[in-house]
């Protein structure tokens, strides 16, 4: 596998369920994000990671709970969401300077999450 | 924090015409302004960038300028054809000492009519 990988590419949860996505980088990255892509608010930023250490957290309900055990894998835990939570959740990672030098994020592909 | 509009939301244009997206951004200490194209299904995947020591790029058919006392920024894209048919996404980076937090504008759907 290249790039940025995402399991599972389509979830389908009930209210009460508690389900994991997960996501993995191949591109020897420093950063990685969560991101939440709707038709209503196209690419909201959820959370940050860099260095493995979470660095930004947007707002984002508690129903939402991320974790980063290494630079390669990010995963999102989710429990008792909501369906306005449905949306496509899209990971990415990028190489970041220490002191700037912003590059190119690399996406994955998604999970397409429906709740119900 | 950072706000990025981002217009027309919409566009169809006949197929060799240019196109062209505009977007502004609140921030003055965003300083990188990345461009993503998203075909339908698919990942969102950088197509050019420009970082606010520059005021234009061009990279082929497509091209940025960056206006910083204005705080706008402009994707050109001449020549057009089918394939370019996408939604396009601008974005503006400020300088968050080491991570990056990009902030994108709503997207632009633009539709190539061959």
């Amino acid at each position: 596998e290249t790039g940025v990988t995402q399991t599972p590419r389509h979830l389908v949860m009930g209210m009460t369920n508690k389900k994991s996505l997960k996501c993995e980088q191949h591109l020897g990255h420093n950063a990685m994000y969560w991101y939440k892509q709707s038709a209503k608010k196209p690419l909201e930023l959820m959370f940050v990671y860099n260095f493995k250490e979470q660095t930004e957290n947007n707002s984002v309900p508690s129903r939402f709970s991320p974790e980063c055990p290494n630079s390669s894998h990010l995963f999102l835990h989710l429990h008792t969401l909501q369906p306005e939570d449905s949306a496509l959740y899209l990971c990415a990672s990028s190489q970041v300077g220490t002191s700037g030098g912003y590059n190119e994020q690399f996406f994955g592909p998604g999970t397409r999450l429906t709740v119900l | 924090g950072e706000n990025v509009e981002q217009h027309p939301s919409t566009l169809s244009v006949q197929e060799g015409d240019s196109a062209v997206i505009k977007c502004t951004y609140s921030d003055s200490a965003s300083n990188y302004f990345p461009w993503y194209k998203q075909e339908l299904g698919k990942r969102p995947q950088l197509i050019i960038d420009i970082r606010s020591n520059v005021g234009e790029k061009k990279d082929q058919r497509i091209a940025v300028t960056l206006n910083k006392t204005a705080k706008h920024f402009s994707l050109h894209i001449t020549e057009t054809q089918p394939e370019d048919s996408a939604v396009y996404f601008c974005a503006a980076n400020p300088d968050s000492g080491g991570y990056q937090k990009v902030t994108f504008g709503t997207g632009t759907k633009l539709q190539v009519i061959p």
